[in-house]
């Protein structure tokens, strides 16, 4: 099994621009979720979903998109790349079990915005 | 609303020695707690997950435990190598809200030789 993958692994946009993000699972896990992390904030929540066809905000949403047009992928969006979006994005999943609600993480894309 | 805290931000010790990580939340209403590693330039890696009615967990040389009460996890790591060293990051789901985590900024861990 894979796990979790995301790519790309790096990416440098200019202000303005827009790309797409793609998270993929292998171990048919029904919650997926796409976090950023900066230095000295910790990972904050940008969107997740429960389930194939679902998405909902998480805490910091504002700039992105996200879509589950399959279980095994979600993607996130920047429509309009902003320096403030320069960060390192990790993507997770996991069964979604209430009672066991380890996640697995992928491996991060670093995105820069110029 | 729920905070982590995660004391100190880096620590620095020799090979051989016993160590305490300390996470402490805000808010006791949690689900589960969860213990990360993350190396340079990688994703995280789940340690050890305890359940709010749990009051520790074992993994070889790592022991967790949970004080809900007073808003407290410590993660323990017995005989640190050089191997240790990287960043380790706690995360609590909160009981209202078992879809999300709430991470601590983590504890950046260097076990020198």
């Amino acid at each position: 099994n894979a796990g979790v993958t995301q790519t790309p692994k790096f990416r440098v946009l200019k202000t303005g621009q827009s790309m797409t993000l793609l998270c993929a699972q292998d171990m048919n896990h029904e919650y997926m979720y796409w976090y950023r992390q900066d230095p000295g904030m910790g990972l904050r929540l940008i969107h997740y979903s429960v389930g194939e066809g679902t998405t909902a905000k998480g805490e910091v949403p504002d700039g992105y998109n996200v879509s589950r047009l399959k279980k095994q992928n979600f993607l996130l969006g920047l429509e309009s790349a902003a320096p403030s979006q320069t960060s390192v994005y990790f993507c997770a999943s996991s069964y979604g079990d209430r009672v066991y609600n380890e996640q697995f993480f992928g491996p991060g894309t670093r995105l820069t915005v110029l | 609303k729920q905070e982590v805290t995660q004391i100190p931000a880096a620590l620095s010790v020799p090979e051989g020695e016993n160590l305490v990580l300390n996470c402490s939340f805000t808010d006791s209403a949690i689900y589960n707690l969860q213990w990360f590693r993350q190396d340079p330039g990688k994703g995280l890696t789940s340690l050890l997950l305890i359940q709010s009615s749990q009051r520790e967990q074992t993994s070889g040389r790592l022991n967790a435990s949970l004080d809900k009460s007073s808003g407290r996890s410590t993660l323990y790591i017995a005989a640190s190598q050089p191997g240790d060293s990287a960043t380790y990051l706690c995360a609590v789901a909160l009981s209202y809200n078992t879809d999300k985590l709430i991470f601590g900024t983590g504890t950046r861990l260097q076990v020198f030789p």
